[in-house]
């Protein structure tokens, strides 16, 4: 069983709709959770970063995280064919130690 | 967002041959920088964690002396394949990490080819 767990979709969705990603975890000493966008043939953009439960809101991101169920989402509003990409979910068991990634999820956002 | 850059961008080479590619962090000091690998529709490997003046560590199954990795300064580290095979050809993805929450922002990455 891998650490992080992330279905790879393709994920498609109506132009203006809410884009939803979930990862699940099994090593409970995850503390800090990420959320990385990445084009094709592109490094991972840093999109969130969050090392509380609860939820955090950036434009029209939005990351939640459940410590407790070992699950953490990301959502997107309003999504644009631009946010067609591979999302991908990182965690480390503390600031400054490795990412340990999801397999990444492919999302399309069809106009 | 910080940024970071790597060169070349793509690279061919042939087998045997050697091939450095250059992380630099442009507008932040990195003392620690990491060195993936990304084969087409999976995800990152790590590679190597390497921090400024001292050794890289690798990740268990990397070959160091395949795989050399130089962290220079604070906003340079080289890796250099050596002896290059077509088993080799991935895409070289570095980050280097930022304070003062330690996030990693990642390059543009390097596609190698070896023939």
């Amino acid at each position: 069983q891998k650490e992080v767990e992330q279905d790879p979709g393709p994920l498609s969705v109506p132009e203006g709709a809410i884009v939803s990603l979930n990862c699940t975890y099994s090593n409970s000493a995850f503390q800090y959770f990420m959320w990385y966008r990445q084009y094709s043939r592109k490094g991972p953009e840093l999109l969130m970063y969050t090392y509380s439960s609860g939820n955090k809101e950036d434009g029209r991101f939005t990351a939640q995280v459940d410590k407790s169920s070992k699950y953490i989402s990301l959502f997107i509003r309003d999504s644009q064919p631009s946010d067609s990409a591979t999302y991908l979910c990182a965690m480390s068991v503390g600031a400054g130690n490795k990412l340990t990634f999801g397999g990444g999820t492919r999302v399309l956002v069809k106009p | 967002g910080a940024v970071v850059s790597q060169h070349p961008s793509r690279v061919i080479c042939k087998s045997g041959t050697s091939v450095k590619i250059e992380c630099r962090s442009l507008d932040f000091q990195a003392t620690t920088m990491f060195w993936y690998r990304q084969f087409p529709k999976q995800s990152l490997m790590l590679m190597a964690t390497s921090n400024e003046g001292s050794k890289a560590t690798y990740e268990q199954g990397v070959e160091k002396d395949k795989f050399l990795i130089n962290h220079a300064s604070l906003t340079l580290s080289t890796l250099t394949v050596t002896s290059a095979h077509p088993e080799d050809s991935s895409f070289y993805i570095c980050s280097g990490e930022r304070g003062p929450y330690n996030e990693q922002f990642f390059g543009p990455g390097t596609r190698l080819t070896v023939l």
